[in-house]
């Protein structure tokens, strides 16, 4: 079964800072990873995802992303927040093989805050 | 990228009666669509697998008889939420599977902007 744990509900930057958000992943299949933003009363949209290859993922925003398969950690960063990163975050991976790859299973959430 | 549109944004509704959701692929055709319901400040959780000319799938402590799901075509999939109560207040998200170009078996998910429910 696939779990993902999103370390931290809030974090608080400042404005210009670095933006960290932490996800762990548990994969019984090679793990494909996603970054998913939503903003209030919004859908999700994908910021960037990981299957193969490069592990270290660039995405929409200035925001980027690092496979690391020994830490099973799939952490989302930007190096300067812009008061327009407020938004929540869901890291996901895929559910399993076959019928079950177009599911994702979902953390809970990060709650970004940006402070001016 | 892939669109996927969904009506209403927002409905509210007395207790008692039923509200049907919409979730469309504009663009694409899907033969599977997700929807999710989110509480606030929670995670999305997925309530059922809509497949396009078959049943759908529940998951587990879904009531079928409640949220009634119907894919009748390749871009359309409806939640019909029966007899609704205030306890399903929510927003519901649609979603759906686009195969990521040159990667088999890898799919992207295409999400609906949801439909903020709310049950007087």
């Amino acid at each position: 079964a696939q779990s993902v744990t999103q370390l931290g509900s809030h974090v608080s930057v400042s404005e210009g800072a670095l933006v960290l958000l932490r996800c762990n992943y548990s994969s019984s299949v090679p793990p494909y990873l996603f970054w998913y933003v939503q903003y209030p009363n919004q859908g999700l949209q994908l910021l960037l995802k990981y299957t193969t290859g490069a592990t270290l993922v660039k995405g929409i925003n200035g925001f980027e992303a690092e496979f690391k398969k020994s830490e099973t950690s799939f952490h989302l960063t930007k190096p300067s927040a812009h008061m327009s990163d407020a938004a929540e975050y869901f890291c996901a991976v895929r559910a399993g093989w076959g019928g079950s790859a177009r599911q994702l299973t979902f953390g809970s959430g990060t709650q970004l805050t940006v402070l001016p | 990228g892939a669109v996927v549109s969904q009506h209403p944004s927002r409905v509210i509704c007395k207790s008692g009666t039923s509200v049907k959701i919409e979730c469309r692929s504009l663009d694409f055709q899907a033969t599977t669509m997700f929807w999710y319901r989110q509480f606030p400040k929670k995670s999305l959780m997925l309530m059922a697998t809509s497949n396009e000319g078959s049943k759908a799938t529940y998951e587990q402590g879904v009531e079928k008889d409640k949220f009634l799901i119907n894919h009748a075509s390749l871009t359309l999939s409806t939640l019909t939420v029966t007899s609704a109560h205030p306890e399903d207040s929510s927003f519901y998200i649609c979603s759906a599977p686009v195969p990521s170009s040159g990667r088999a078996r890898v799919y992207e998910q295409y999400f609906g902007p949801g439909t903020r429910l709310t049950v007087t």
